[in-house]
């Protein structure tokens, strides 16, 4: 069975710093690409970052840029996202989703939440 | 960036009624979009890509249509598994953006 599973959220201060994990089962992680993708509590979705099979390509929202560091290990079949000077407004529920090959998701993790407060 | 809009936000639905959302883009994507469902507490799950291809396993009375700049989703005969959000994405270009969702309810 495909899965992901994240890892790593938990309550934070503002200023501070969490890396999220992202673990694969059940396909070769290293045959694709990846992505971040973030929900505030009770709102909608919004797209965070991607990296691409061998990590040449990575992009980031206007939102993240600076702050965030998507990366991978495809030898331990996991994706990271390094999040440095935390805002409140980055309190969110983070889902690693598999690209479908045209920047579409398919399988996702469960999530993990990420909460920024003093 | 490529802004994304959904409506309705909210429709109130019985079971068996046809339900359509409409997503427009504030810019030509030609057929680069995706529609998600999403129940309270899971993550989401892709229902359709490439604007009108049905994900494997996902029941025939989904469907999708349009390029451009609007597309459709409709549901044709709603079931009580279909009551959830549902989302629109544009994978034409980076960033990525979604619409706002809409959250389907049982009337």
């Amino acid at each position: 069975e495909e899965q992901l599973v994240e890892s790593g959220g938990g309550l934070v201060k503002p200023g501070g710093s969490l890396r999220l994990s992202c673990a694969a089962s059940g396909f070769p992680l290293s045959r694709y690409s990846m992505n971040w993708v973030r929900q505030a509590p009770g709102k909608g979705l919004e797209w965070v970052s991607f990296i691409s099979s061998r990590s040449d390509y990575i992009y980031y929202a206007d939102s993240v840029k600076g702050r965030f560091t998507a990366s991978r290990d495809n030898a331990k079949n996991s994706v990271f996202l390094q999040m440095d000077s935390l805002r409140a407004e980055d309190t969110a529920t983070y889902f690693c989703a598999r690209d479908e090959g045209d920047n579409w998701f398919g399988p996702w993790g469960q999530g993990t939440l990420v909460a920024v407060s003093s | 960036d490529i802004q994304m809009t959904q409506s309705p936000a909210f429709v109130s639905a019985s079971v068996g009624d046809s339900v359509t959302i409409t997503c427009r883009a504030s810019q030509n994507i030609r057929s680069w979009l995706a529609w998600y469902q999403q129940k309270p507490g899971k993550a989401p799950k892709l229902l359709i890509n490439a604007a009108s291809s049905l994900q494997s396993g996902v029941p025939s009375r989904f469907s999708g249509s349009g390029s451009g700049t609007d597309f459709t989703l409709t549901i044709s005969s709603l079931q009580p598994d279909d009551f959830a959000t549902y989302y629109c994405q544009q994978a034409n270009s980076f960033p990525l953006t979604f619409g706002g969702g809409t959250r389907v309810d049982i009337k």
